[in-house]
């Protein structure tokens, strides 16, 4: 069973701050990606990481796949109360998608 | 291009009733996946499916659960006799293409309460 364990579970930081959240597996992935809900709706795709070392960046955010395609990290620059939220990395192996247990972020103005 | 629709969103059932839930995917679309989520938690995988067929149910209990996606119409995830236990959010997405690098598109979710 491939399993993604994500930490923090939670964060609560004041704005302008710094954080990082973390994506682990013993396995090893073809892709991961990046989602992030909001209360009351779906999740919506932030980014997708394919190649071993990559580095994507969405404006604060900045995505990193590790080198052996086992783990994966999500940076975000000076958090503003907006970026609040459930992030979820995935990954996808066989056709489904297993999603982590989630990170939720609360940022206070 | 409507996104993904989920009905009904919220369903109050009493213990031993039946709960059907569904979801018509993006426009284009074949394949279609049902998640469960508990409250601040991540979604679990239920089942994935393409046009009148399963694929994966691995993450489905094996009683009392269904799922199906007819050639015409929404795909359709069963509950019977639901348990308090059933109580959560479920999630449909949806995807045009098989790929391991595919999005998903999420509808908003249809959240069953188990009186």
């Amino acid at each position: 069973t491939q399993l993604l364990e994500q930490s923090p579970q939670f964060l609560s930081i004041q704005e302008g701050e710094n954080l990082t959240v973390y994506c682990n597996s013993s396995s090893v992935f073809s892709s991961l990606q990046w989602y992030r809900q909001e209360p009351g709706e779906g999740p919506v795709l932030l980014v997708t990481v394919v190649t071993g070392g990559e580095v994507k960046k969405l404006k604060r955010l900045t995505f990193q796949f590790g080198d052996a395609r086992k783990d994966s990290s999500l940076h975000i620059t000076a958090a503003q109360p907006g970026d609040t939220g459930l992030y979820l990395c995935a990954g996808r192996n066989t056709g489904k998608l297993i999603f982590g247990q989630g990170t939720t972020l609360q940022v206070k103005p | 291009n409507a996104g993904v629709m989920q009905n009904p969103r919220h369903l109050v059932r009493r213990r031993g009733q039946e709960a059907r839930l569904r979801c018509s995917p993006m426009k284009g679309h074949s394949h279609v996946y049902w998640y469960r989520q508990l409250p601040e938690e991540g979604l679990k995988f239920m089942v994935y499916l393409q046009k009148e067929n399963i694929i994966d149910e691995s993450g489905m209990p094996k009683e009392r659960f269904s799922a199906e996606f007819p050639k015409e119409g929404p795909s359709i995830l069963r509950i019977q006799q639901v348990v308090r236990g059933d109580s959560a959010a479920y999630f449909c997405a949806s995807s045009p293409l098989a790929g391991e690098t595919g999005e998903l598109f999420f509808g908003e979710g249809s959240r069953l309460t188990v009186l």
